[in-house]
C-alpha cells in the first residue's frame, strides 16, 4: 500500500529555472494538499483541491501553480524558481470530512541557487 | 482565521520522564484540532484528534491531549518518554467551512529525549 508518492525526493535548481512536483495517491482520496515546511514557520498551504478538475489558493500561492488532471494525481509547478522557494514540500490526501486524517508523502527537499 | 501557537521550540526530557508540549489555538468556531508527528526525514503522520465528545483524547504510542475550551488549549502529554518519541510534533486545527479540511499548522516543537 503505497499510500501518497512525491516525486522526486530531492531536487537542486537554478534560479530561473522550471520544474513540476508530482504527487500520487491511491486511496482513491477526493482532497489533495500541497505544504512548504521551513524551520520555525511549521507548514503553510500552497494550493489544494477538492477534486478532479479543481484547484484553490492556499495561504502562500504566488509563484506555484498546480494542476489535478487526474484524480490520484496533483501536480505543483515553479514556473521561475527563487531562492525563497528553497524548502521542503509535502503533498497530503484526505476524505471529503473536515475531521478527517490527512496523510503525507515523504517530502521534496529543493533547494534553489 | 485560525491559529496555532506552540510554546516551545525545542523541548528536551529524560527517557522514563513526563513529556508535555504545549498548544494554544485560536477560532471563531469549535474548533477541531489534531496533533501529527514527524520523525526525521519522513513525512507527517496522525497522532491524535479532537472532533467533539470526550475532552481527554488518547493516541497513538501512548500520547493523549486535552482540549480545554476555557483555556482554549489542546496540550500533548506522554506519562513516560521513550528513546523513540525523538521527533517533531506540530499542532493543528482544521479550518473551513462545511466539508472542507485544510489544516493551519504550529510551527511544531522539537522533542530531544536523553539518557
Amino acid at each position: 500500500n503505497a499510500g501518497v508518492t512525491q516525486t522526486p525526493k530531492f531536487r537542486v535548481l537554478k534560479t530561473g529555472q522550471s520544474m513540476t512536483l508530482l504527487c500520487a495517491q491511491d486511496m482513491n482520496h477526493e482532497y489533495m494538499y500541497w505544504y512548504r515546511q521551513d524551520p520555525g514557520m511549521g507548514l503553510r498551504l500552497i494550493h489544494y483541491s477538492v477534486g478532479e478538475g479543481t484547484t484553490a489558493k492556499g495561504e502562500v500561492p504566488d509563484g506555484y501553480n498546480v494542476s489535478r488532471l487526474k484524480k490520484q494525481n496533483f501536480l505543483l509547478g515553479l514556473e521561475s524558481a527563487a531562492p525563497s522557494q528553497t524548502s521542503v514540500y509535502f503533498c497530503a490526501s484526505s476524505i471529503i470530512d473536515r475531521v478527517a486524517e490527512a496523510f503525507f508523502g515523504q517530502g521534496t527537499r529543493l533547494t534553489v541557487v | 482565521a485560525q491559529s496555532v501557537t506552540q510554546l516551545g521550540s525545542h523541548v528536551s526530557v529524560s527517557e522514563g520522564a513526563l513529556v508535555l508540549l504545549r498548544c494554544n489555538y485560536s477560532s471563531s468556531v469549535p474548533p477541531y484540532l489534531f496533533w501529527y508527528v514527524q520523525y526525521p526525514n519522513q513525512g507527517l503522520q496522525l497522532l491524535l484528534k479532537y472532533t467533539t465528545g470526550a475532552t481527554l483524547v488518547k493516541g497513538i504510542n501512548g500520547f493523549e491531549a486535552e482540549f480545554k475550551k476555557s483555556e482554549t488549549s489542546f496540550h500533548l502529554t506522554k506519562p513516560s518518554a521513550h528513546m523513540s518519541d525523538a521527533a517533531e510534533y506540530f499542532c493543528a486545527v482544521s479550518e473551513g467551512a462545511g466539508t472542507a479540511s485544510k489544516l493551519t499548522f504550529g510551527t511544531g516543537t522539537r522533542l530531544q529525549v536523553t539518557l
